[in-house]
């Protein structure tokens, strides 16, 4: 199996644009989370996916967040208006659902001017 | 508020030796379980060691051992024969009923020859 892949690894942008970042899951794992993670953090839930279900979204997740699932298999996760609060790295991890272990990608680093 | 906490922002340990992290977490739930994963310096983060929470056995992995604490809410990573690629930061992390995980700050180790 490849691992879970994110792309871009990293984006510049200006305070207010809209960002999308992608996630490649493991083949065949069902469960999908987006986290962030900033600076001297561990990294922070955002929302999780059962297939193409999004089924819980953390108080971190504002209006100017979306994420989809579309088909089961990747997703995006959007910030529209950027703000300079929302420079982190963005981790995307999946597994095969329930207690089992969660596969983490090489995450999205994003800096908002 | 469910939290964890990891009390040694930075840990020192020599080659070949053995060195202890600690997390302590707090749930009110029975069933969860426990991480520790592993992220060095721009690299992705990968599973250390996993425990069960209903199983009183210690889980170990090769070098990698924990010492669970149920009524203490206690958990901590002793690694062995320490080695330079051990280097990195060491996070703890519960997840409960199969949700998100739930990370701690974080413990920096470092290794010297």
């Amino acid at each position: 199996d490849t691992g879970v892949s994110q792309d871009p690894r990293h984006k510049i942008t200006k305070r207010g644009q809209n960002v999308t970042f992608r996630c490649d899951p493991i083949s065949e794992h069902n469960r999908l989370y987006w986290y962030r993670q900033t600076l001297g953090q561990g990294p922070e839930f955002l929302t999780y996916f059962q297939n193409e279900a999004q089924l819980e979204k953390s108080r971190l997740l504002s209006d100017r967040f979306s994420a989809e699932r579309p088909k089961g298999s990747f997703s995006t996760l959007e910030i529209q208006r950027t703000e300079q609060g929302d420079s982190a790295m963005y981790l995307c991890a999946s597994s095969t659902g329930g207690h089992e272990t969660q596969y983490f990608g090489p995450g999205t680093r994003l800096l908002v001017l | 508020a469910q939290t964890v906490t990891q009390s040694q922002p930075e840990m020192s340990v020599q080659e070949a030796e053995t060195v202890t992290l600690s997390c302590t977490y707090d749930t009110s739930e029975s069933d969860y379980y426990l991480f520790w994963y592993k992220q060095p310096p721009s690299r992705q983060m990968i599973l250390v060691i996993r425990q069960e929470a209903y199983k009183q056995q210690n889980a170990t992995e090769n070098r990698f051992s924990v010492n669970f604490q149920k009524a203490a809410k206690s958990f901590s990573l002793k690694i062995s024969d320490s080695q330079l690629g051990d280097a990195a930061m060491y996070f703890c992390a519960y997840s409960v009923a199969g949700y998100a995980l739930n990370f701690g700050k974080g413990t920096s180790l470092l290794v010297t020859p």
